[in-house]
């Protein structure tokens, strides 16, 4: 079972970026998966949800309207496309595999090793 | 908005000790909905406890957890060395949330 994050890089103020996980192992679309941050030296962060077929969405009050959660079941793979990126998104971003397929909410049991994103002009 | 307050922020053990990190809920917690990760510098979280109590893959029966409504503690006992990190609670029981990490050094 694994997540491979990728997409991560250096942006200014105000520009976009969309990340990429893509998972091997699991059956992935029984599993919802979560993306979650970490600011350099800071606590983890969640920003957004997304159920198994995709059907709901959730995100964090900080970056809604910003960023969009999706997924596409048939490449295995979870996105997150962030646009009116602020010096404050900087961070790692990990993606999560929820431990059970039965909720929308979940501990999550299996992590990628997480892509850098830098905020800066 | 379930805000978790974890305590001590630091901890400084020596190796055969037992610690005690507790995470404390701005609301009741239901159906216990709490998990545990650990993050070592440089790595990814890795989960310890998820449903309070119950222990994930491979996880040690070293690391204990126990509580509800509010208030949760993760113990480990016997710490050796390589359980020096940040450990986290979370709650998965309104939306999704995280404490702000006690740092263990053994």
């Amino acid at each position: 079972v694994q997540l491979l994050e990728s997409g991560g890089g250096l942006v200014q103020p105000g520009g976009s970026l969309r990340l990429s996980c893509a998972a091997s192992g699991f059956t992935f679309n029984t599993y919802a998966m979560t993306w979650v941050r970490q600011a350099p030296g800071e606590g983890l962060d969640w920003v957004s949800t997304i159920t198994g077929r995709g059907e709901y969405t959730y995100y964090a009050d900080s970056i809604k309207g910003r960023f969009t959660i999706s997924r596409d079941n048939s490449k295995n793979t979870l996105y997150l496309q962030m646009t009116s990126l602020r010096a404050e998104d900087t961070g790692v971003y990990y993606c999560a595999k929820h431990r059970s397929g039965a909720y929308s909410f979940d501990a999550f049991d299996i992590w990628g090793q997480g892509t850098m994103i830098t905020v800066s002009s | 908005e379930v805000v978790l307050t974890q305590s001590p922020g630091t901890l400084s053990l020596s190796p055969g000790e037992r610690a005690t990190l507790s995470c404390r809920a701005s609301q009741s917690v239901s159906s216990s909905y709490v998990a545990w990760h650990q993050q070592k510098p440089g790595q990814a979280p890795r989960l310890l406890i998820y449903g309070v109590s119950s222990r994930a893959t491979g996880i040690p029966d070293r690391f204990s957890g126990s509580g509800s409504g509010t208030d949760f503690t993760l113990s480990i006992s016997r710490l050796e060395p390589e359980d020096s990190a940040v450990y986290y609670c979370q709650q998965y029981s309104s939306s999704l949330s995280f404490g702000g990490g006690t740092k263990v050094e053994i």
